[in-house]
């Protein structure tokens, strides 16, 4: 029972480079999401998914892109790595679309992404 | 954006004490739900609470939502050096799809 599959666990970009975290469930749900990890600022919600073809923004979404072309698949990419962006990254899932009422978030084990 | 705040940020206490967490808000939220991480893993759901002074026991721990359902907090009995780890409050309101969280509290026993 897999659950969330993060990937890469760590990875170290220069600043500009471009790269995508992979993040993948097997429990069919619906809801998905990016969170962002600082000290001291709990975690941030960057984009987040309803379903399949239908994303939208978080709290923090500039220099992020995602995709959900399939329910098991929420890839998220950033486009010009910057230093701003070093954290931890960790995607989460819900069986709906209102994962407080209904069902809990299911997060990875997170990416650890530092920008030189 | 609704804002949630924790304190303390730090807890160091000697195993077997009890220890009491706070998630504060000026918001109203509909529910909040506790998580608990330890280093190098997600957070993981300790309760969710959805009802205005509603309380929840999980053998040790106790959580509250205040009244106003702007607050709550998380009780820990003879703290065991297990319940080490980032306690993170998450709320959100019906209706709306994002879960908002707080800074968190990082909790150490000391054995």
């Amino acid at each position: 029972n897999a659950g969330v599959t993060q990937t890469p666990k760590f990875q170290v970009l220069k600043t500009g480079q471009s790269m995508t975290l992979q993040c993948a469930q097997d429990m069919n749900h619906e809801y998905m999401s990016w969170y962002r990890q600082d000290p001291g600022m709990g975690l941030r919600l960057i984009h987040y998914s309803v379903g399949a073809g239908i994303t939208d923004q978080g709290e923090v979404p500039n220099g992020y892109n995602v995709s959900r072309s399939t329910t098991e698949d929420f890839p998220l990419r950033l486009l010009s790595a910057a230093p701003s962006q070093t954290s931890v990254y960790f995607c989460a899932s819900s069986q709906t679309h209102y994962p407080p009422y209904n069902s809990p978030l299911h997060f990875g084990n997170g990416t650890r992404l530092t920008v030189t | 954006t609704q804002l949630l705040e924790q304190s303390p940020q730090f807890l160091s206490i000697q195993e077997g004490e009890n220890l009491t967490v706070y998630c504060n808000s000026s918001s109203v939220f509909s529910s909040l739900q506790w998580y608990r991480q330890e280093p190098g893993e997600g957070p993981v759901l300790l309760v969710t609470v959805v009802t205005g002074g509603e309380v929840k026991k999980l053998k040790r721990l106790t959580f509250q939502f205040g009244d106003a359902r702007k607050d709550s907090s998380l009780h820990i009995t003879a703290a065991q050096p297990g319940d080490t780890g980032l306690y993170l409050c998450g709320g959100a309101n019906f209706g709306n799809e994002k879960l908002t969280f707080g800074t968190g509290t990082r909790l150490t026993i000391i054995p």
